[in-house]
């Protein structure tokens, strides 16, 4: 099984439709991140969290939002999905060493279309 | 500040050749620097990192060239294989910041036998 795990891996959903995005992971890891990915732009960083009570806004966070149900599952809300949210999206997780950064660990992924 | 440039964005190479790909950053307060490999259908996983105490790492085929003063660092895979086929992304974080990567903008990797 993999270590970080999201469902679903591919959606078609309309234009105006709320759509959940599901991570969860069994690494033991702290913190947790949701990633976008798009052709030539590589992955920006949308979400991420520290704990259950931490949540803070990333690099493209406006239409989206997070909600961190406990240490190993972290989820991401399309409130009302539009086109142009159409992309690869990723959660990923990591933990640190004596304060150093260390590996992240990414999911398979989920494939959004908004059409 | 915040940008990681990569290049070049699409890179064809012989079997047995030298792949080499560069990035460059700004922000100063950087302090690690992995290089994720991404193929189809999957998710990035790291390949190798670095930290700007050292100049060099080397890991197998792949190797990490830092350059502190210029704000580059490379990626260089020698004796480039099929396999390696892939896209690399470059990526960049500080302490203390979550570990919040920076990506770049990926490399296609395309090794012809």
């Amino acid at each position: 099984d993999a270590d970080v795990t999201q469902t679903p891996r591919n959606r078609i959903t309309k234009t105006g439709k709320r759509i959940m995005l599901e991570c969860s992971q069994t690494k033991g890891h702290d913190r947790m991140y949701w990633y976008r990915q798009d052709p030539g732009l590589g992955l920006r960083l949308i979400y991420y969290s520290f704990d259950v009570k931490d949540i803070n806004k990333g690099e493209i966070s406006d239409g989206y939002s997070v909600s961190r149900q406990a240490q190993a599952k972290f989820s991401l809300s399309l409130e009302s999905a539009i086109p142009n949210q159409t992309a690869l999206y990723f959660c990923a997780t990591s933990d640190t060493r004596q304060g150093q950064n260390t590996e992240a660990f990414f999911g398979q992924g989920t494939r959004l279309t908004v059409v | 500040q915040q940008q990681v440039k990569q290049s070049p964005q699409s890179l064809i190479v012989q079997k047995g050749g030298i792949s080499i790909i560069n990035c460059a950053y700004e922000n100063t307060a950087f302090d690690y620097f992995p290089w994720y490999q991404q193929f189809p259908g999957k998710g990035p996983a790291l390949l190798i990192a670095i930290r700007p105490d050292v100049s060099e790492k080397k890991e197998g085929r792949f190797t990490i060239s830092f350059n502190k003063s210029a704000k580059q660092f490379s990626l260089h895979i020698m004796d480039s294989q099929p396999g390696d086929s892939a896209t690399y992304f470059c990526a960049a974080s500080f302490s203390g910041g979550y570990n919040k990567l920076i990506f770049g903008a990926g490399t296609r990797l395309a090794v012809h036998p």
